[in-house]
């Protein structure tokens, strides 16, 4: 069936870093959505794209962070050098906006933890 | 900027009760949607509401759209302990924007 699919599901680095996480999208939807769930701030958006395009990434840290969709199967979101601040669980979504009765669909998460 | 509010963000209630959860929002938007997450998985989808006075029921939980008020409510009918969960609304205006969640906690 349709999924979102993020990989790696669990990553343990140390401080300083590069960490790389990916998303692929539902199969037709045109639109990725990154979004950071902690418990302090909730779920944030960093960024999204629409036809690959990016949209709006005001919300990430822009000295370290880095997204982009390389082809229409993939969007990468990098971390580099990561922080132990950077720890958290960051979710890839995908949808199809204005299309009637459909919501973004999430994936499982990536659980990023810094040392 | 849209800002999205829900209240409460807590809410500790008994079986067979019913409660209600409030969303407020800050846009124009007309597009709004309730997500259910369990501890540890991700988000599930529980509602889309794409106009103004839109209901939707499935089980003990309706949802509705108030888009003059910009508001929109969850409602819990009978409670079971099966609906302990975090309970989020977005709203869609191009970008989709969360609340901060509202943790339920059912007691049997």
């Amino acid at each position: 069936d349709a999924r979102v699919t993020q990989t790696p599901r669990h990553k343990v680095t140390e401080m300083g870093q590069e960490v790389t996480m990916r998303c692929q999208p539902i199969l037709g939807h045109n639109t990725v959505f990154w979004y950071r769930q902690t418990m302090m701030q909730g779920l944030e958006l960093l960024a999204y794209f629409r036809n690959r395009a990016p949209l709006d990434d005001s919300g990430m840290p822009k000295d370290r962070f880095s997204a982009e969709m390389p082809d229409a199967t993939l969007a990468t979101l990098k971390i580099q050098p990561s922080e132990p601040r950077d720890s958290a669980v960051y979710f890839c979504a995908s949808g199809f906006p204005y299309r009637v009765n459909t919501e973004a669909f999430f994936g499982q998460g990536t659980r990023l933890t810094v040392v | 900027e849209l800002k999205v509010e829900q209240n409460p963000l807590f809410l500790s209630m008994q079986e067979g009760k019913n409660y209600t959860i409030y969303c407020n929002y800050s846009t124009t938007s007309d597009r709004l949607y309730w997500y259910r997450q369990d501890p540890g998985k991700s988000l599930e989808s529980l509602f889309v509401l794409l106009s103004n006075g839109a209901v939707k029921q499935e089980g003990r939980l309706m949802a509705s759209l108030d888009t003059k008020a910009r508001l929109s409510t969850l409602h819990i009918t009978a409670a079971v302990h099966d609906l302990s969960a975090t309970y989020f609304c977005a709203v869609e205006d191009d970008k989709i924007i969360f609340g901060k969640g509202t943790r339920l906690h059912i007691l049997p």
